[in-house]
């Protein structure tokens, strides 16, 4: 079975501080892991995505994250926070098998302090 | 070119009530696929497809049908709308597996509906 795990639903930080949002994911096959991007009152928009080649992603708007199979984690980080940044973040994951179905975790909600 | 258009934005329903979301793509994507968004709870896949003519269920079908006649077209039906279908719907699409710019879906801007 395959799930997503974020750790913190809220995160708070301060206007250049560092962005570090959590996800660990579970899977039977070596997953694609996505990170997602959600402002309010708006669909969802790609940030990055890992699909088995460079561990290190790097995205849109100077988010990266690092692919640690031995962690099984896929953490989201930006070095310095912008208020244009407060969104909801998703960490999705694709298994592999079958259809293009993807696995969400519940969002991390980040607000930026200025 | 539009990408992944929802109608419509906003609906509000009463407990019984049948209704229609409509999703379309103009970039010729083989799969679509539905999605519930719901407090604390992420995005829940209701149902998907694969390629005109081919749908299937994802995790929370319960309550609602799907078909797809054509590439471009993926509606989802409330047959008898429930309170607890109160949600924000978001309709998503991408090549199939292991085609051009694949494992990147992309999403409407989302239906909000309230069933009272």
């Amino acid at each position: 079975a395959q799930s997503v795990t974020q750790l913190g639903s809220h995160v708070s930080v301060s206007e250049g501080a560092l962005v570090l949002l959590r996800c660990n994911y579970s899977s039977s096959v070596p997953p694609y892991l996505f990170w997602y991007v959600q402002y309010p009152n708006q669909g969802l928009q790609l940030l990055l995505k890992y699909t088995s080649a460079a561990t290190l992603v790097k995205g849109i708007n100077g988010f990266e994250a690092e692919f640690k199979k031995s962690e099984t984690s896929f953490h989201l980080t930006k070095p310095s926070a912008h208020m244009s940044d407060a969104a909801e973040y998703f960490c999705a994951l694709d298994p592999q098998v079958g259809a293009n179905n993807l696995f969400f975790g519940t969002g991390t909600r980040l607000t930026v302090i200025p | 070119n539009a990408g992944v258009t929802q109608t419509p934005k906003f609906q509000v329903l009463k407990t019984g009530q049948s209704m229609t979301l409509q999703c379309a793509q103009d970039m010729n994507h083989e799969y679509m696929s539905w999605y519930r968004q719901d407090p604390g709870m992420g995005l829940r896949l209701i149902h998907y497809s694969v390629g005109a003519g081919i749908t299937d269920q994802g995790e929370v079908p319960n309550g609602y049908n799907v078909s797809r006649s054509t590439t471009e077209d993926f509606p989802l039906r409330l047959l008898s709308a429930a309170p607890s279908q109160t949600s924000v719907y978001f309709c998503a699409s991408s090549y199939s597996r292991g085609g051009a710019g694949a494992y990147e879906q992309y999403f409407g801007p989302g239906t909000r509906l309230t069933v009272t």
